[in-house]
């Protein structure tokens, strides 16, 4: 058990849709990261939120898009949903001290939230 | 080419067997992950080193630097470690591997 928490855990969209996928972090942990993992891969990174700001970007394309709120908790939204965002979406929270970087993070991670788009 | 490779990709062992999983990767890096994933998804991080070896229970991880490897080693394997093991790196951004996956038979 992590702490981190995510909702909803399975959703089903239809091509052109958009949706809002929520993480709520540990408490206490100010960055949060956001990956998708395609059904036999391994998780990519969509890009990570560190106090209400994007902190770093993996490649996708701007129709995914993020928010951190005060209280650390986050969304990811997807446009335009495509077949391919079919995918399991994981968030993971961690607490980034002051001058620390990326590789001091301990990620907890949440159980995802299933995303399938018909 | 991924930029974090890992093998092998499924792996069977008899309970009590010694696993060893490989990561490789291609990127400069400030440190590795070594991740379980559970059926369903949840992810649990078990190690995260820049250098050395640090030990868990029964898990080992180690990794060297000059030659861009890692090791994840369980001794006296049991079946609760049937899992998906990802290799992740921190470099200017997070790289996965795919992901071994383990099947402990009792």
């Amino acid at each position: 058990e992590t702490g981190v928490t995510q909702s909803p855990t399975h959703l089903i969209k239809t091509r052109g849709q958009q949706v809002t996928l929520r993480c709520s972090s540990q408490s206490g942990h100010n960055t949060v990261s956001w990956y998708q993992q395609a059904l036999g891969q391994g998780p990519q990174f969509i890009f990570q939120y560190y106090r209400e700001e994007e902190n770093g970007r993996g490649n996708f394309p701007p129709r995914f898009s993020g928010l951190q709120f005060p209280n650390y908790s986050s969304e990811l939204n997807v446009n335009a949903l495509e077949l391919d965002d079919s995918a399991l979406y994981l968030c993971a929270s961690s607490l980034r001290v002051s001058g620390g970087t990326t590789s001091t993070d301990t990620q907890y991670f949440g159980p995802g939230t299933r995303l399938t788009v018909l | 080419k991924n930029e974090v490779e890992q093998s092998p990709q499924n792996l069977t062992a008899q309970e009590g067997e010694f696993i060893t999983i490989n990561c490789s990767y291609s990127v400069g890096i400030s440190a590795l992950h070594w991740l379980q994933q559970h059926p369903g998804g949840g992810i649990v991080s078990l190690f995260m080193l820049s250098s050395g070896k640090k030990k868990h229970g029964r898990l080992i991880a180690t990794i060297n630097i000059q030659e861009k490897h890692s090791s994840l080693h369980i001794t006296a394997s049991h079946p609760r470690d049937s899992a998906v093991y990802i290799c992740a790196v921190t470099g200017n951004q997070f790289y996965f591997g795919t992901g071994t996956s383990l099947t402990v038979i009792p």
